[in-house]
C-alpha cells in the first residue's frame, strides 16, 4: 500500500480510443503530478495540480486532457493518441513545496 | 533551468561492497533532494529526503549528503545486497517543480 493508488495497471488502446488513467491519494495530499516515463529518458513531467487547480502544464499535447476533481483524485484522459505515446505514466502527489513527493505504481500504456 | 545529472548510469559491483551513487544540480535554490528506487515497470519508492538546510539524512544501510553550494549529493549504500539492485533516481525540488536525473541503474551480484 504506497498511499497513491493508480489503475489500471496496464493498457492497451488503438489510436481512435478514448480512454482515462485515474489516480487517488489517501496521504491528505494538496498537491499531484503526472509524470511520463519512456525508456531510456528521465521522467517528465506533465501536469501539475495544487488544490485542484492547474498550476503547471509543460507543453503537453492536447491529447493528453488532465482533470482534477478534488484534492484526492486525478484523472488523465487520453483521445487519438500516437503509438510514441507509449510510457509508464506516474501519479505523485505532495503535501507542499517543503516535503517529499510520494509516487503511484504506475500505469503501462501500450498504444497500438 | 535546472538540470540533474547522475553518475555512473549504470554500475555493477559483488556483494557485501559499499558504493556511492553521486547526483549533481546546476541550481542551488532548492527546497529538497530526494532520493529514489525504482524497480522495473514499478512505481518509484522513496528513500530518502534531504532538507536544504540539512547535511546528510540516514536510514539503515542508506546515507544521503547535500552540498548545495556545489549542487552535490551523493547516496552511500553499506554492504551492497542482491535485493538492492535497482534504479536509484535522485530529484531535486525547486519553486516551480521537480526535476530528476536519469538515474543509475544498480547491479549487486550474489
Amino acid at each position: 500500500e504506497t498511499g497513491v493508488t493508480q489503475t489500471p495497471r496496464h493498457l492497451v488502446m488503438g489510436m481512435t480510443n478514448k480512454k482515462s488513467l485515474k489516480c487517488e491519494q489517501h496521504l491528505g495530499h494538496n498537491a499531484m503530478y503526472w509524470y511520463k516515463q519512456s525508456a531510456k529518458k528521465p521522467l517528465e513531467l506533465m501536469f501539475v495540480y495544487n488544490f485542484k487547480e492547474q498550476t503547471e502544464n509543460n507543453s503537453v499535447p492536447s491529447r493528453f486532457s488532465p482533470e482534477c476533481p478534488n484534492s484526492s483524485h486525478l484523472f488523465l484522459h487520453l483521445h487519438t493518441l500516437q503509438p510514441e505515446d507509449s510510457a509508464l505514466y506516474l501519479c505523485a502527489s505532495s503535501q507542499d513545496t517543503g516535503t517529499g513527493v510520494f509516487f503511484g505504481e504506475g500505469s503501462r500504456l501500450t498504444v497500438l | 533551468k535546472q538540470e540533474v545529472t547522475q553518475i555512473p548510469a549504470a554500475l555493477s559491483v559483488p556483494e557485501g561492497e559499499n558504493l556511492v551513487l553521486n547526483c549533481s544540480f546546476t541550481d542551488s535554490a532548492i527546497y529538497n533532494l530526494q532520493w529514489f528506487r525504482q524497480d522495473p515497470g514499478k512505481g518509484l519508492t522513496s528513500l530518502l529526503l534531504i532538507q536544504s538546510s540539512q547535511r546528510e539524512q540516514t536510514s539503515g544501510r542508506l546515507n544521503a549528503s547535500l552540498d548545495k553550494s556545489s549542487g552535490r549529493s551523493t547516496l552511500y549504500i553499506a554492504a551492497s545486497q542482491p535485493g538492492d539492485s535497482a534504479t536509484y533516481l535522485c530529484a531535486v525540488k525547486s519553486a516551480r517543480q521537480l526535476t530528476f536525473g536519469s538515474g543509475t541503474q544498480l547491479t549487486v551480484l550474489p
